[in-house]
């Protein structure tokens, strides 16, 4: 069956670090652009993060920059967010995401729409 | 950043309706949007991609219209089941958007 599931989601005190998994199956994974979507609590769909095939081009939401790394292993068909110096705001459930296609120039990456969806991890700060 | 404006915030409908939701890009994003359904304990679901295009698998019933700035997503005939939060989300570039999201029920 071809899915994404989703772990490492907890309760964390502000501050704290996190290591969300991805593990993928069913699909070649290493074909695929990957990408971490969330939704907090009362709200809607917010991009975090998204990393190509290779795992060399990486881009993240301007409110995680510096604090959440994205990275794959592409041999244990696997996808990570590292999530460090947590705060509040990042409470949400993360949804990892399959993109359709990767598009890729020296100035220009895309990776389509997101065709495949796992079913999410609960992160909660607070202390 | 280019944003995404999506209305309404919520809406009721009764079993057989047309409903119609809209999303404004803030700039030309040409076809690069697709529309998702998301239902409460569930992974989102892909209905539409490329502005218009019916994600396989997917009902008949839905679908998408519109290029540039301005696009629509429409249920033909509302079902019991299309109970759900609908985002629109533009793709042509990094970093992607989501609209706010419709809240769908039915009267």
């Amino acid at each position: 069956e071809v899915q994404l599931l989703e772990s490492g989601g907890r309760l964390v005190q502000p501050g704290g670090s996190l290591r969300l998994s991805c593990a993928a199956s069913g699909f070649t994974f290493s074909s695929y652009p990957m990408t971490w979507v969330r939704r907090a609590p009362g709200k809607g769909l917010a991009w975090v993060a998204t990393i190509s095939i290779s795992g060399d081009f990486t881009s993240l939401a301007d409110s995680v920059k510096g604090r959440f790394t994205i990275s794959r292993d592409n041999s244990k068909n696997s996808l990570y967010l590292q999530m460090n110096s947590l705060r509040s705001d990042d409470s949400a459930t993360y949804f990892c995401a399959r993109g359709r296609r990767q598009v890729r120039t020296a100035v220009f990456f895309e990776t389509g729409n997101f065709d495949l969806w796992g079913l999410g991890t609960l992160v909660t700060v607070s202390s | 950043d280019i944003q995404m404006t999506q209305s309404p915030s919520s809406l009721s409908a009764s079993v057989g309706d047309r409903v119609t939701i809209t999303c404004q890009a803030s700039h030309d994003i040409v076809n690069y949007l697709s529309w998702y359904q998301h239902k409460p304990g569930k992974a989102p679901k892909l209905l539409i991609f490329d502005a218009s295009n019916l994600e396989a698998g997917v009902p008949s019933r839905f679908s998408g219209n519109g290029s540039g700035t301005d696009f629509t997503f429409t249920i033909s005939s509302l079902q019991p089941e299309d109970v759900a939060t609908y985002y629109c989300h533009r793709y042509d570039l990094l970093p992607y958007t989501f609209g706010q999201g419709t809240k769908l029920g039915i009267k």
